[in-house]
């Protein structure tokens, strides 16, 4: 069964500053890993969507990158804004056995930038 | 207009109704889900449906039901609703004939259950 685990829970962090979200799963049978920002009791908007071939991706301040073999996946955000303040979720979509077709997400992380 | 819509957005039902949440969409994917989130959670497999004819459970299928009326509509049924029922529903759809199979999810339907 994939099991997908997002460090760290919280991070608080001052304006400006670079940081490193973390995802691993553990099993490296997937198509793809997503990353998604969730606003307080809103829905979920993607970011990044990297392909099991693929290593990073990049869009504006975000790069995500992808270490299929290892089981890791880390989203990296540059200048946070407090804009950025919200939950990160992870979530692999399976390539294999039970968990083929399905995404399992991490439990989060919460980011919240200060100004 | 949206691609995956919801509806209702907000139902706040009682003990033991019986309810049915709702997605659509016009993407034109033969896959669709439904997820629950609870509070500082992430978000956790109902049912998934990979066409028409095919319905599969969850993670936490116990309590729910569901149907695919046409490839367009996928419903959500809480037959009996109970308070641990309360939370965030989503539902998503993919295109299975499109590698890396990416899901696209609707806005989410906010349940609470008194």
């Amino acid at each position: 069964k994939q099991e997908v685990t997002q460090i760290p829970a919280a991070l608080s962090v001052p304006e400006g500053e670079n940081l490193v979200l973390n995802c691993s799963f553990t099993d490296s049978a997937i198509y793809n890993l997503q990353w998604f920002r969730q606003d307080p009791g809103k829905g979920l908007t993607s970011l990044l969507l990297i392909q099991s071939s693929q290593r990073e991706q990049t869009s504006g301040r975000l790069n995500a990158s992808l270490d299929k073999s290892s089981g890791r996946s880390t989203l990296y955000i540059a200048a946070s804004q407090p804009g950025d303040s919200a939950t990160y979720l992870c979530a692999v979509n399976g390539a294999g056995g039970t968990s083929y077709g399905k995404l399992t997400f991490g439990q989060g992380t919460i980011l919240t930038v200060h100004p | 207009d949206a691609d995956v819509t919801q509806t209702p957005r907000n139902r706040i039902t009682k003990t033991g109704k019986r309810i049915m949440l709702e997605c659509s969409q016009t993407k034109g994917h033969d896959r669709m889900y439904w997820y629950r989130q609870d509070p500082g959670l992430g978000l956790r497999l109902i049912y998934y449906s990979f066409d028409v004819k095919d319905i599969n459970k969850g993670e936490i299928s116990d309590g729910y039901s569901v149907s695919r009326q046409a490839q367009a509509k996928f419903s959500l049924s809480l037959e009996s609703a109970i308070p641990n029922q309360t939370a965030l529903y989503f539902c998503a759809t993919s295109d299975g004939m499109a590698i890396p199979y990416e899901q696209y999810f609707g806005p989410g339907t906010r349940l609470t259950v008194t």
